[in-house]
């Protein structure tokens, strides 16, 4: 068992199409993160949320930490081929270790 | 720049062979980690270390040791490889500041035959 569920485990939309991921857990995180990974390498961090209700925007990303700091949610809108690669995200609990989600493997059809 | 180096891309290496895996941060890190990432497992911590000659067990410790003799280099060691080890394995490092944020290595894929 998973202690960060993240869904949906794969998607494929349409170039311009809007998509959101979701990551839940029923334990609460002191901070957590947002990371892509390209095939062959490693994860690479977009955004840290760290306070309850926490909303951070980079371009067309939209990050949302819940308020109760046990979820988070990645929003895309107008998706590019070139967002097609695997989202991660990363719990941190009170001992400064990290929980993984399992993935969502993004693919945006041109 | 941020800068997490890991000594092979990809290795192969038999059953039974002991396999050292490095990684090199330049950023004075306090922190060091080495995960494994499996289809559909997303990534595992393996070990942890939070100071020089420091280490704490992570997820899935067993059949695996770790070294940190010099704050920027952590040494992740598989004792006697088998082919359930066969798997992509990232170091990462962080700071101790509220953020915590983890960068990580390009990735070593290993392969136990």
């Amino acid at each position: 068992t998973q202690l960060l569920e993240q869904s949906p485990q794969f998607l494929s939309i349409q170039e311009g199409e809007n998509l959101t991921v979701y990551c839940n857990s029923s334990s609460v995180f002191s901070s957590l993160q947002w990371y892509r990974q390209e095939p062959g390498e490693g994860p690479v961090l977009l955004v840290t949320v760290v306070t309850g209700g926490e909303v951070k925007k980079l371009k067309r990303l939209t990050f949302q930490f819940g308020d109760a700091r046990k979820d988070s949610s990645l929003h895309i809108t107008a998706a590019q081929p070139g967002d097609t690669v695997l989202y991660l995200c990363a719990g941190r609990d009170n001992f400064n270790k990290f929980y993984f989600g399992s993935g969502t493997k993004l693919n945006v059809k041109p | 720049d941020v800068k997490v180096t890991q000594s092979s891309r990809y290795l192969v290496k038999r059953t039974g062979e002991k396999v050292f895996l490095e990684c090199v941060q330049d950023m004075d890190h306090e922190n060091m980690f080495w995960y494994r990432q499996d289809p559909g497992l997303g990534l595992r911590l393996i070990y942890f270390s939070y100071d020089v000659k420091m280490k704490e067990k992570g997820d899935i410790p067993e059949g695996y040791s770790v070294s940190r003799e010099k704050k920027e280099r952590f040494s992740l060691i598989l004792e006697s490889a088998s082919t359930n080890q066969t798997s992509m394995y990232l170091c990462a490092s962080s700071d101790g500041t509220d953020a915590y944020e983890q960068y990580f290595g390009p990735g070593t894929r290993l392969t136990v035959t």
